[in-house]
């Protein structure tokens, strides 16, 4: 069946400008992640869906990041006011449901470029 | 807080050679272990995973085992081939609060034929 998606796969934006990453679970998943990568380094924790409960932001490095997601579908990951310093890869992940037995399966990612 | 420290790659190893990756973590109470890997051009992939002490994961000829008193959850391969050339990711989730992955940096794998 259809995987984790993500788009767009690369987006370059000047400093300044804001910038919004879409990303569609694997259906039927209740649980859905972001994360970031930066070069040369492991995924840092963004924020975490699980169903109709309140999201867990607290891996949002500032308030220029933000994310929704409706129901237990599409996810956006908005960026206000891109910096240098957001250039990374942004990962998506579901999983059928909370805890470490769920596997998390991860989207492709979309690559951010600040220019 | 919880954190995962491996080796820093790359680690180059010619094809039939045996694989070591170090992890080790930090983490309160007991946290599920997880190895990823990453292939070229590709999405992460779990590879194998550990719930509890002294529990075997594995998977495609690569095994780790949760070992508690070191706090470690080491990867090993005995006999790599040039398809396991990839990043390789240690990572955690407690079992308890939060469950998002806490990951290590990653290794990167060249093997040569």
């Amino acid at each position: 069946g259809a995987g984790v998606s993500q788009s767009p796969s690369n987006k370059v934006t000047e400093k300044g400008k804001d910038v919004e990453l879409r990303c569609d679970p694997i259906s039927g998943h209740t649980a859905l992640y972001w994360y970031r990568q930066r070069l040369g380094q492991g995924l840092e924790f963004l924020i975490y869906f699980q169903g109709n409960s309140a999201p867990d932001k607290s891996g949002l490095p500032s308030d220029r990041f933000s994310a929704e997601r409706t129901g237990e579908s599409v996810s956006t990951l908005t960026i206000q006011r891109t910096q240098q310093e957001d250039s990374a890869v942004y990962l998506c992940a579901s999983s059928l449901g909370e805890g470490s037995s769920y596997e998390q399966y991860f989207g492709p990612g979309t690559r951010l470029t600040v220019t | 807080g919880n954190s995962v420290t491996q080796m820093e790659g790359p680690v180059t190893l010619s094809e039939e050679a045996f694989l070591t990756i170090n992890c080790t973590y930090t983490a309160t109470g007991y946290p599920s272990l997880f190895w990823y890997v990453q292939y070229p051009g590709e999405g992460l992939q779990l590879l194998l995973k550990a719930t509890k002490a002294d529990d075997k994961g594995s998977n495609k000829g690569f095994e780790a085992t949760y070992r508690k008193e070191t706090t470690s959850f080491h990867l090993e391969k005995g006999s790599v081939q040039v398809s396991d050339s990839a990043v390789y990711f240690c990572a955690l989730s407690a079992n308890t609060g939060r469950r998002a992955l806490t990951f290590g940096s990653g290794t990167r794998l060249q093997v040569q034929p």
